[in-house]
């Protein structure tokens, strides 16, 4: 079974500039996070997404994060415009589980590293 | 606000010794907590879910254990090896329909010197 994809695997930019991360997931998992990862720091939810529609965006920084899923399959989130303090691992995870069960193991793809100068 | 600590000073142990993690939380109640490895320039890898009706799981050389009262779990691998030097994170999940994202805490770094 093939992972999670996850693309470019590295990207720099300047403030100010956008920037788009592309995520495809393993095949049939209804549900998809995206998560920023700080140098040494653990993952924070961005934002959760069931088949196309959003479960939790409360953490997205919605004046310049955006995120769309719009088939229910891959998934880009898009910076607009970037900001220093989001150099970070954007990481993109997928789990198969329906909400109404309780357990779940997500999987995670190798994650985009973005370096905003 | 919810905490999750683990301890950020990396945990140097020897080949062949138990290597025990700490998760301590605060201000939650959890219906599960996961462990999962990072390793360098890659995403986190699932380890272990524990319920918060259990007080211990197993697998292999890895035990974790959770303890509500206390708000804390431990993770333990035995018979350590210099190829299980990694971030380990743990991360907790509320109960219920609907959110089923994890807050991670920050990691512990272990490394196992042969």
């Amino acid at each position: 079974e093939a992972g999670v994809a996850q693309s470019p695997r590295y990207k720099i930019i300047e403030k100010r500039q956008s920037v788009a991360f592309w995520c495809n997931p393993i095949s049939g998992h209804a549900t998809l996070y995206w998560y920023q990862q700080i140098l040494g720091q653990g993952p924070k939810l961005l934002i959760q997404f069931q088949n196309n529609g959003v479960v939790d965006d409360s953490q997205l920084p919605k004046d310049r994060f955006s995120a769309e899923r719009l088939k229910g399959v891959d998934s880009t989130l898009k910076i607009q415009p970037a900001k220093l303090e989001d150099s970070a691992v954007y990481l993109c995870a997928s789990s198969s589980q329906r909400p109404e069960t309780i357990q779940e193991t997500q999987y995670f793809g190798p994650g985009t590293r973005l370096l905003v100068l | 606000s919810q905490k999750i600590e683990q301890n950020s000073e990396a945990l140097n142990i020897q080949e062949g010794k138990t290597a025990t993690l700490t998760c301590n939380y605060t201000n939650y109640s959890p219906a599960y907590l996961q462990w999962y490895r990072q390793d360098p320039g890659r995403g986190p890898v699932f380890l272990l879910l524990i319920r918060e009706n259990e007080k211990e799981k197993r697998k292999e050389r890895l035990k974790v254990t959770f303890d509500t009262t206390l708000k804390q779990s431990l993770f333990h691998i035995t018979a350590s090896q210099p190829a299980d030097s990694a971030t380990y994170l743990c991360a907790l999940a509320p109960g219920g329909a609907g959110r089923r994202a994890l807050t991670f805490g920050s990691g512990t770094r272990l490394q196992v010197q042969p």
